[in-house]
């Protein structure tokens, strides 16, 4: 079966630091996605690995372990449009993304 | 970057009638379409996928008579809600993937059903 999980809110201070967690189960991989979508609106794509290791892009960051099935994206110098929820979603072998429930990031001041 | 439009962006409908959505890839060709739905406060679920020139690969427990999927261009896909029922108000997203396999999301469609 496919099973993601990631915590379902967290909460952080602008400025800070934050790392969301997201682990994996599925019967295929062929990459990993981050999506931030803010509330109402379509997400947005953030970063993708397929292979180990850390990917940056600005003030995103996402790591991959393929053998512990885990992934997470930090995100530096948080500010309040930040707020989001942040999608993990993980590419099978047939193309099909399959996604987790969401992490729901609130920035305070 | 890519950009993939939808339309309507929000609908209004009564129970019984059909409610048709666009889905078009403005600035490269989407040889793979995928349309998803979210219900509030839960995450996408795959409804179908559809290739260019072929017929639509539905998920499990979606309906293909009900959610009928045309994908006729590279550029084009509609999704049809046919005989819409109060169950069926959701956001529909849907999702375009050309040479790099990365999908990119349109903006979105808000279906209420009356």
């Amino acid at each position: 079966g496919q099973n993601i999980d990631q915590p379902t809110e967290m909460t952080a201070t602008e400025g800070a630091i934050v790392q969301i967690n997201c682990t994996y189960q599925t019967s295929g991989f062929n990459g990993l996605f981050w999506y931030q979508q803010h509330a109402g609106e379509a997400p947005t794509f953030l970063s993708y690995n397929v292979l180990d290791g850390l990917e940056e892009k600005g003030r995103f960051s996402s790591f991959l372990s393929r053998s512990k099935g885990y992934s997470y994206l930090l995100l530096k110098e948080l500010q309040m449009k930040d707020s989001a929820s942040y999608l993990c979603a993980v590419r099978d072998n047939g193309n099909k993304l399959v996604f987790g429930a969401g992490t729901i990031l609130r920035v305070k001041s | 970057g890519a950009v993939v439009s939808q339309h309507p962006s929000w609908v209004i409908c009564k129970s019984g009638t059909s409610v048709k959505i666009e889905c078009r890839s403005l600035d490269f060709q989407a040889t793979t379409m995928f349309w998803y739905r979210q219900f509030p406060k839960q995450s996408l679920m795959l409804m179908a996928t559809s290739n260019e020139g072929s017929k639509a690969t539905y998920e499990q427990g979606v309906e293909k008579d009900k959610f009928l999927i045309n994908h006729a261009s590279l550029t084009l896909s509609t999704l049809t809600v046919t005989s819409a029922h109060p169950e069926d108000s959701s956001f529909y997203i849907c999702s375009a993937s050309g040479r790099s396999d990365t999908q990119y999301f349109g903006p979105g469609t808000r279906l209420t059903v009356l």
